[in-house]
């Protein structure tokens, strides 16, 4: 719908478990966010990469780990997660970081469990 | 240091009725000011911006917005309101001083009765 693909659209996962999100942008971006989406509480960025390079990480714990190979792909790597972890998970773009807008994925709804 | 306040949770509004959805907010430096809309078990879709230049700025689906500088606001309005228009309101912000991150309020649940 926006350019933005997730997958998987919905995760459960036990706290054992080791999975990855995965996001993809056919804008042609060199921006990519991940954010969490938490009931009653505003977005939260998790990460930022701007030309494949991490330019922000806003203190996630380390159970998240960021991927980004190349400028239209992004992944979320998970492992050892909380209950509290469970969240709908946001994947954007944008054409610089300055002042464009970004662009967003459906989001995947992750149930830890 | 940067904020946005969105001050109700929900607006009720009657379809073919105005929508205002407000939108305060704080930044140093001049302000990037962004709405996305968010409909049930979808990411945010971007409505309007305002960056520089006339205050009154519109957007998607005959949404527009008024940037007011004095009263740090960026409210967001549709003339008619449709039931097509409920969901969730985000009011975003971003300094220009800074490649400081997309400030997002907590949203407004917008319910649009026939």
């Amino acid at each position: 719908e926006t350019g933005v693909t997730q997958t998987p659209r919905h995760l459960v996962m036990g706290m054992t478990n080791k999975k990855s999100l995965k996001c993809e942008q056919h804008l042609g971006h060199n921006a990519m966010y991940w954010y969490k989406q938490s009931a009653k509480k505003p977005l939260e960025l998790m990460f930022v990469y701007s030309l494949e390079e991490r330019v922000e990480n806003n203190s996630v714990p380390s159970r998240f780990s960021p991927e980004c190979p190349n400028s239209s792909h992004l992944f979320l790597h998970l492992h050892t997660l909380q209950p509290e972890d469970s969240a709908l998970y946001l994947c954007a773009s944008s054409q610089d970081r300055g002042k464009n807008e970004q662009f967003f994925g459906p989001g995947t709804r992750l149930t830890v469990l | 240091a940067q904020s946005v306040a969105q001050p109700e949770d929900q607006v009720n509004v009657a379809e073919g009725n105005p929508l205002t959805v407000k939108c305060t907010y704080s930044v140093s430096g001049n302000p990037y000011l962004f709405w996305y809309v968010q409909y049930p078990n979808r990411g945010l879709q971007f409505l309007l911006k305002y960056i520089t230049g006339d205050n009154l700025v519109k957007g998607s689906y005959g949404f527009e917005a008024e940037f007011n500088k004095s009263q740090t606001s960026f409210h967001l309005k549709k003339p008619s309101a449709l039931v097509s228009d409920s969901a969730l309101y985000f009011c975003a912000v971003r300094s220009s001083d800074s490649w400081g991150k997309l400030q997002f309020g907590a949203g407004t649940q917008v319910v649009v009765t026939p």
